[in-house]
């Protein structure tokens, strides 16, 4: 069954950095997401992508984060300088014109 | 604006028996998808059951199955046989018809399965 892949797992970083968190979505989806949870609390739409540019986002996606699909086939998700309220769990997913939605398996992120 | 509640932050069950997890939901829209998805330790999330509105018929997928109340705006999820591996984080989730839409998630049910 085609999955969505998360790189990399888990991510540490020092407040301030930038980090790149990294997706493979399913090869014919068209529709990509970027979901966070913050331990403990529920998942939070971050951004969605189609046709090579963003279609919403939310309040959290504000001009420290930003999305492109560089090569057609990544999806990335870069925060430009992270902030301890940034750790959490990152999940990346992917749609058809359907309503076939199919998660990553996340990446933690942890801002020290 | 949509919202979804889970009004159950945690629920517990017997093995082998039956347990009910609520969901409402506020919508102004008639046709959208409802989801429920499981989220073990691991933290990733599994779909684990889909409802269409327009779909009078209430989705079951092999020991879950949904009751789907279109007029109260209620979603609930079913599991009978409860096994030790159910046990997880519980999501109820809303997605408009809108091709691309996002998912609009409750805040979750914990629910563990004693043996």
């Amino acid at each position: 069954e085609p999955e969505v892949t998360q790189t990399p797992s888990h991510q540490v970083t020092q407040m301030g950095q930038e980090v790149i968190l990294r997706c493979v979505p399913i090869s014919n989806h068209l529709y990509f997401y970027w979901y966070r949870q913050i331990l403990g609390q529920k998942v939070e739409f971050l951004v969605s992508f189609y046709n090579n540019e963003i279609s919403e986002k939310s309040e959290i996606f504000d001009d420290q984060f930003s999305v492109e699909r560089p090569d057609g086939s990544n999806f990335t998700l870069k925060i430009r300088s992270t902030k301890l309220e940034d750790s959490a769990m990152y999940f990346c997913a992917s749609s058809t014109q359907g309503y076939g939605y199919t998660f990553g398996s996340g990446t933690r992120l942890t801002v020290v | 604006a949509q919202t979804v509640t889970q009004s159950q932050p945690e629920m517990s069950v017997q093995e082998a028996e039956t347990v009910t997890l609520s969901c409402t939901y506020d919508t102004s829209e008639s046709d959208y998808y409802l989801f429920w998805y499981k989220q073990p330790p691991s933290r990733q999330m599994i779909l684990v059951i889909r409802q269409e509105a327009y779909k009078q018929q209430n989705a079951t997928e092999n020991r879950f199955s949904v009751n789907f109340q279109k007029a109260a705006k209620s979603f609930s999820l079913k599991i009978s046989d409860s096994q030790l591996g159910d046990a997880a984080m519980y999501f109820c989730a809303y997605r408009s018809l809108n091709q691309g839409g996002k998912l609009i998630f409750g805040q979750g049910t914990e629910l563990s399965v004693k043996p």
